[in-house]
């Protein structure tokens, strides 16, 4: 079972508009929370990263909010553009997992112009 | 920085056929990852190595896959025998540390 749970599985959204990609987990142990991004015929890169000591992390137009009572996490995209347009990974790590990952499901956003 | 790099890009094979995808990671990243992506099942972590050393490989489907890192700039994924069902992108991804993965660009399996 996917131990980390990623809403919702598309999104559309109109150029200068704002996306938002929610995840949960259940895992307390969980130290570091990470953003992938996927362009088609490309390997998944990362975005921006948070700790759970840190309730919001900003990078440019990108910004991850997290919640450590309710075990979520979400992902911004503030003025969404055309080329913001791929698939985003939220993802999860313990401290003792030897660098493993535990992904959720993908989003798939879509930029209309 | 070449980043990681992956051969072939693109595999079709016949069903019953072995199948090797290989992957050189960045130097000096000590940890290598062998992922499946499929629209079915998302991101799929096959098998992880640190220092050469397989960690953990129980995400390894079944015993028709194995894989080997022989030194720190090579890895192999091997499939033998190669079924309809194994068809997905097969990545690597290597790290220095266990945070951020660095991946490669994909070998896109398709066993007919």
């Amino acid at each position: 079972q996917q131990q980390v749970k990623q809403s919702p599985q598309s999104l559309i959204v109109q150029k200068g508009g704002i996306s938002i990609i929610n995840c949960a987990y259940e895992n307390t142990a969980f130290d570091y929370f990470p953003w992938y991004q996927q362009f088609p015929g490309k390997g998944p890169a990362l975005l921006i990263a948070i700790r759970p000591d840190v309730s919001e992390k900003k990078e440019g137009r990108f910004t991850i909010s997290f919640n450590k009572s309710a075990k979520q996490f979400s992902l911004h995209i503030m003025d969404s553009q055309p080329g913001d347009s791929a698939t985003y990974f939220c993802a999860a790590q313990a401290p003792d997992s030897w660098g493993k990952l535990q992904f959720g499901a993908g989003t798939q956003v879509v930029v209309t112009p | 920085d070449a980043g990681v790099i992956q051969s072939p890009r693109h595999e079709v094979t016949e069903m019953g056929q072995e199948v090797t995808l290989r992957c050189k990671p960045i130097s000096g990243h000590d940890y290598l990852f062998w992922y499946r992506q499929t629209m079915m099942r998302g991101l799929e972590l096959l098998i992880y190595f640190n220092n050469n050393v397989p960690i953990d490989d129980s995400g390894m489907p079944e015993d028709r896959f194995s894989a080997k890192m022989p030194n720190a700039s090579f890895s192999t994924l091997k499939i033998q025998p190669s079924e309809p069902r194994d068809s997905a992108v097969y990545f690597c991804a290597s790290t220095p540390t266990p945070r951020e993965q660095f991946f490669g660009p994909g070998t896109r399996l398709t066993v007919l």
